[in-house]
């Protein structure tokens, strides 16, 4: 079993639509929960960031992490053409040793049409 | 301010031979980890390297290893290709003293296709 699983999707959505992004994980030590967006032929670059549990928002972004069930999600509002992208997300073992050692899940393929 | 850079972009390598991959972090970065990237999966941990060190490692074989120099810029080395080495290499940057932990920089990547 990966430590981090995740929908790969693809998921196609009309411009506008709400989109729910989600991630389970299976390793307690986690801490830090991340969601990268990669755009074709580019290396990924954050878009959120999560301590623990509890929720998150920027703009039309909101992530959600609840320790209790394993479960991270990450909600677009108003989604955008130019949102279309892989999504990931990546967990982090808290303690300084850890640092930079991320777990990426799979990666959801998000396809937002006008 | 440049980001992190990454050479070559992309390569054509045949079973057998050796690989050497290039990365500049992004400046003020001290930290320089390595990620594999096979088509259509999330990132795979390769190693992590600070203060030319190799300060933790993934679940790759020794035919995979690394350098730091002195200016925080690093290579990535593999012998003895395998088909299954084909696949996005990405350098990533960060700072020890980042508050965010998990904040990472990349690099486009080298995409290796070993034939």
């Amino acid at each position: 079993q990966k430590e981090v699983e995740q929908d790969p999707g693809p998921l196609s959505v009309p411009e506008g639509a709400i989109v729910s992004l989600n991630c389970t994980y299976s390793n307690s030590a986690f801490q830090y929960f991340m969601w990268y967006r990669q755009y074709s032929r580019k290396g990924p670059e954050l878009l959120m960031y999560t301590y623990s549990s509890g929720n998150k928002e920027d703009g039309r972004f909101t992530a959600q992490v609840d320790k209790s069930s394993k479960y991270i999600s990450l909600f677009i509002r108003d989604s955008q053409p130019s949102d279309s992208a892989t999504y990931l997300c990546a967990s982090l073992n808290a303690g300084g040793t850890s640092y930079g050692k991320l777990t990426f899940g799979q990666g959801t393929i998000l396809t937002v049409h006008p | 301010d440049a980001g992190v850079t990454q050479s070559p972009t992309h390569l054509i390598k045949t079973r057998g031979q050796q690989v050497t991959l290039r990365c500049s972090p992004k400046s003020g970065h001290d930290t320089v980890s390595w990620y594999q990237q096979a088509l259509g999966q999330g990132p795979q941990f390769i190693f992590q390297y600070y203060e030319e060190e190799e300060r933790q490692r993934g679940n790759f074989p020794d035919r995979f290893s690394g350098h730091q120099f002195p200016n925080y810029s690093s290579e990535l080395n593999v012998n003895a290709l395998l088909l299954g080495d084909s696949a996005l290499y990405l350098c990533a940057s960060s700072s020890t003293g980042a508050r965010t932990p998990g904040e990472l920089f990349f690099g486009e990547g080298s995409r290796l296709t070993v034939l």
